[in-house]
């Protein structure tokens, strides 16, 4: 069963630290993982998106990770700000269909406090 | 910002009604999605579409329907609302050409009494 789990459910920190959320994934064949933020209330927007052959993105103080051999992804956020608080949701992309079906995690709940 | 919208934003209706979602998008993409979210939880996909009078049902089961006429217009239809509906749906738009990010909608939270 294709599967997105992402630790931890929720996170706290103070205003200027760093943080880093993890994803696994069980998704076969897989295509790409994106990280997205959503904020209350709103859609969830696209952060970073890796194939395969890519380890490593950034996007501003945002930078992902993958590791395709043991299927885990983290994204590690540098000197966090109150904007910073929101879900962000792991979503892994399989191969397997015209349609490019999408698996979502349940998200991690980031609390950024001043 | 995606130019992706979603109406109304919050919907408080009663049981039995028969209820529209609207989502638009300007940006000609071809492919749409209707989302279902419940809070703390991932999204499921309800239903899809590949292109005009292209409709689809998703993973999860719904009793909602899709109609897809015009490029930029997928609307979701409940014909009988009920408090198992109450949710958050989320609209996506996708330009189809395999590595494609769906940008979402804002949502539209719904609540059935």
């Amino acid at each position: 069963k294709n599967q997105v789990e992402q630790s931890p459910q929720s996170l706290i920190i103070l205003e200027g630290k760093n943080c880093t959320l993890q994803c696994n994934y069980t998704v076969s064949p897989f295509s790409n993982l994106r990280w997205y933020k959503q904020d209350t209330g709103r859609g969830p927007v696209s952060l970073t998106i890796m194939t395969f052959s890519e380890n490593t993105k950034s996007n501003g103080r945002y930078t992902a990770t993958l590791d395709a051999d043991t299927k885990q992804s983290s994204l590690h956020i540098t000197a966090s700000q109150l904007s910073d608080s929101a879900s962000y949701i792991c979503v892994v992309s399989d191969r397997g269909s015209t349609l490019g079906r999408l698996y979502f995690g349940r998200g991690t709940q980031l609390t950024v406090w001043p | 910002e995606a130019d992706i919208y979603q109406t109304p934003r919050y919907l408080v209706i009663g049981t039995g009604k028969k209820i529209t979602l609207e989502c638009s998008q300007t940006m000609g993409h071809d492919k749409m999605y209707w989302y279902q979210q419940d809070p703390g939880m991932e999204l499921h996909l309800i239903h899809y579409s590949y292109g005009v009078n292209s409709t689809e049902k998703g993973d999860l089961s719904s009793e909602s329907t899709v109609s897809r006429i015009r490029t930029e217009h997928f609307p979701l239809t409940l014909e009988s609302a009920r408090p198992s509906h109450t949710s958050q749906y989320l609209c996506a738009s996708s330009t189809g050409t395999g590595q494609e990010t769906q940008y979402f909608g804002p949502g539209t939270r719904l609540l059935v009494l």
